[in-house]
């Protein structure tokens, strides 16, 4: 089955730095990778999704990349800021035929200083 | 709308004893998904149902049930509570099930089992 891994586990930047996150995933069926963001106690939620037709995609200051050749994709955030920190997670699926059966990295904790 | 709404919030177990965590949604969702979030591992899928009157398995079932009582209800059951089984477990839903998207969280059901 699918496996993503995620890295770092934690990161910590100064506030108006970029910071930048990457996944790797095993299944080269995979086509949809999404990215969600958890606040402290809160419910994760989608911030932004690539498929595998497109290479990269933005929105504000978020960006996603995706290199099916290497099977690796990043997610980028500039101009970071305090309200940015959380906790990241990448996943990875196969769609259609496998649902939304999403498989989701361990997640990376920012941590954005004033 | 209250999107995904799941209950308890909270529930102390002792090793043995069965529980059941309900969830529902008023989206219209095909398909439902119950994840557990443990700390350094992310989200790890229990169950999923693709569409009404179906089930899987995801990457960790064993320990688990689970039913779907309607298009709106998917329900999570604990048998016989173990404590490698604490953990906070959220129920998610999506358009699906053929459909890449987002995925809609509940708030969580934080378990613990002693």
């Amino acid at each position: 089955g699918e496996n993503v891994e995620q890295h770092p586990s934690t990161l910590s930047v100064q506030e108006g730095d970029s910071a930048v996150i990457k996944c790797t995933y095993s299944d080269s069926a995979s086509n949809y990778f999404p990215w969600y963001k958890q606040e402290l106690g809160k419910r994760p939620q989608l911030i932004i999704d690539i498929r595998s037709n497109v290479g990269e995609k933005k929105d504000q200051r978020i960006a996603v990349t995706l290199n099916k050749t290497a099977k690796h994709f990043s997610l980028h955030i500039t101009e970071t800021q305090p309200e940015d920190s959380a906790v990241y997670f990448c996943a990875a699926s196969r769609a259609p035929g496998g649902y939304n059966k999403l498989i989701f990295g361990a997640g990376t904790r920012l941590a954005v200083h004033p | 709308n209250a999107g995904v709404t799941q209950t308890p919030k909270f529930q102390v177990l002792k090793t043995g004893q069965s529980m059941t965590l309900q969830c529902a949604q008023d989206m219209n969702h095909n398909s439902m998904y119950w994840y557990r979030q443990d700390p350094g591992m992310g989200l790890r899928l229990i169950y999923y149902s693709a569409s009404e009157g179906t089930t899987d398995k995801g990457e960790v079932p064993n320990g688990y049930n689970v039913s779907r009582l309607n298009k709106r209800e998917f329900s999570l059951r604990l048998e016989s509570a173990a404590p490698s089984q604490t953990s906070v477990y959220f129920c998610a839903s999506s358009t699906g099930p053929t459909n890449t998207g987002e995925l809609f969280f509940g708030e969580g059901s934080r378990l613990t089992v002693l």
